[in-house]
């Protein structure tokens, strides 16, 4: 089956790193985009940025360049997203997505979220 | 940046009505614009693509069109499970943006 699992929900501290992650199964990991995207509570959707497992290239919104750092782990098809310093603005669901094709950078392939918590 | 302002904020539709949900780009993005649909708690499901295209397993009563600034997402009739959150997302232009949603509510 292909699908994206998520890691799950976490609580930390501001001032606190986290890497939450993206295990991918039933396609290959390596031939397309996997994107990025937050839902802060009763918001909308943010794009953060995406990478191409295959080398590891990665793009960013100017919004989330800098503050948030997105990998890869070739080897257990696995995406991840990291904090160095969380902030309390960092709450939100978190969400994986797999892109459509090379042009076609639209996410048809979701996973279910990770709902970050950061608060003192 | 391209913003896309979708509009309205809200619509109140009787199920097996027709809804009509608009998105306006800040500047032109050709066909490149897809739809999202997002039920409470659930992720984002893919529904149009390429203004267009229908995704897979996506019912015929979702249609969209439009091109360069103007797009609009069509549900023919509505079904209970269609009330929910729609989003339009470009990806013509670094970064790709969403718009802010459109609430399909229950009249």
């Amino acid at each position: 089956e292909v699908q994206l699992v998520q890691s799950g929900a976490e609580v930390k501290k501001p001032g606190e790193s986290l890497k939450i992650s993206c295990k991918t199964s039933g396609y290959s990991f390596t031939s397309q985009w996997i994107g990025w995207v937050r839902q802060k509570p009763g918001k909308g959707l943010e794009w953060m940025g995406i990478i191409w497992p295959g080398d590891s290239e990665t793009r960013y919104s100017p919004s989330f360049q800098g503050q948030v750092i997105i990998s890869a782990d070739r080897s257990i098809s696995t995406a991840y997203l990291q904090w160095s310093s969380l902030k309390a603005s960092d709450s939100a669901i978190y969400y994986c997505a797999r892109q459509l094709g090379q042009l076609r950078a639209v996410y048809d392939l979701w996973g279910h979220g990770t709902m970050v918590t950061v608060s003192s | 940046e391209v913003v896309l302002t979708q509009s309205p904020a809200t619509l109140s539709v009787s199920p097996g009505e027709r809804a009509t949900l608009s998105c306006r780009a800040s500047q032109s993005i050709d066909t490149n614009l897809a739809w999202y649909q997002q039920r409470p708690g659930q992720a984002p499901r893919l529904l149009i693509y390429g203004s267009s295209s229908g995704a897979t397993g996506v019912p015929a009563r979702f249609s969209g069109s439009g091109s360069g600034t103007e797009f609009t997402l069509t549900i023919s009739s509505l079904q209970s499970e269609d009330f929910a959150f729609y989003y339009c997302q470009q990806y013509n232009n670094w970064p790709r943006t969403f718009g802010q949603g459109t609430r399909v509510e229950i009249k």
